[in-house]
């Protein structure tokens, strides 16, 4: 199946500081992908959905300026978290479709990446 | 707006046992698929089963099988002879196509299985 590739896995930074977390679609074209955040034992909470050559829509509750997200290529996204703080601490992973197909028509699955626990202290 | 309930927290079953994952959903679209993933304590999804609103047969692979009761807006999965290994996470999840096919996930079922 198509794989999606996201860095880093693991990224630990102080207060303050920006970190950047990349999410590619290896082999296939990703005109949309989404980027979600999860606590420890709790669901996936869509953040935004990053649109090639356009502004990111953001799920309502999610600061479009600490967390910004740039999707410059139909292979490439990326998510910042700016000025982190200890409470943006969590598991980030991002995933990305190939194709939109119409209703009822083959496997529309959504491939994951393997996911960014950032720690902020 | 849609939403996707899982109201298992927590499951024990005894190996080689089949056990069921209940999932319900709601939307108004008549147009949507639905998604069962599996994630292990390493953190990556793994896409187990998909089913799309206007499938008219359950959608089953390997082990795996969804039984999807479109009326009652539920996508039960059902694992048949279950393994240790199948111990993890367990989400159902949906995506509506009219909605910029974002995907929603629900609270999770976490599935242990007892040797």
């Amino acid at each position: 199946g198509a794989v999606v590739s996201q860095h880093p896995s693991r990224v630990i930074c102080k207060s303050g500081t920006s970190v950047k977390i990349e999410c590619r679609s290896l082999d296939f074209q990703a005109t949309t992908m989404f980027w979600y955040r999860q606590f420890p034992k709790q669901s996936l909470m869509l953040m935004a959905t990053s649109n090639e050559g356009s502004k990111a829509t953001y799920e309502q509750g999610v600061e479009k300026d600490k967390f910004l997200i740039n999707h410059a290529s139909l292979t490439l996204s990326t998510l910042t978290v700016t000025s982190a703080h200890p409470e943006d601490s969590s598991f980030y992973i991002c995933s990305a479709r190939d194709s939109l197909p119409p209703a009822g028509v083959g496997n529309t699955e959504a491939f994951f990446g393997q996911g960014t626990r950032l720690t902020v202290v | 707006a849609q939403k996707i309930t899982q109201t298992q927290p927590g499951m024990f079953v005894q190996e080689k046992e089949a056990v069921t994952l209940d999932c319900t959903y709601d939307t108004s679209d008549q147009s949507y698929g639905l998604f069962w993933y599996k994630q292990p304590s390493s953190g990556e999804m793994i896409f187990l089963i998909y089913q799309g609103s206007y499938d008219e047969q359950n959608a089953t692979e390997g082990r795996y099988s969804l039984n999807f009761q479109k009326a009652r807006k539920s996508a039960n999965l059902v694992i048949s002879a279950s393994q240790l290994g199948d111990s993890a996470m367990y989400f159902c999840a949906m995506t509506v196509y009219s909605s910029a096919s974002k995907i929603i996930f629900g609270s999770g079922t976490r599935l242990s299985i007892r040797p």
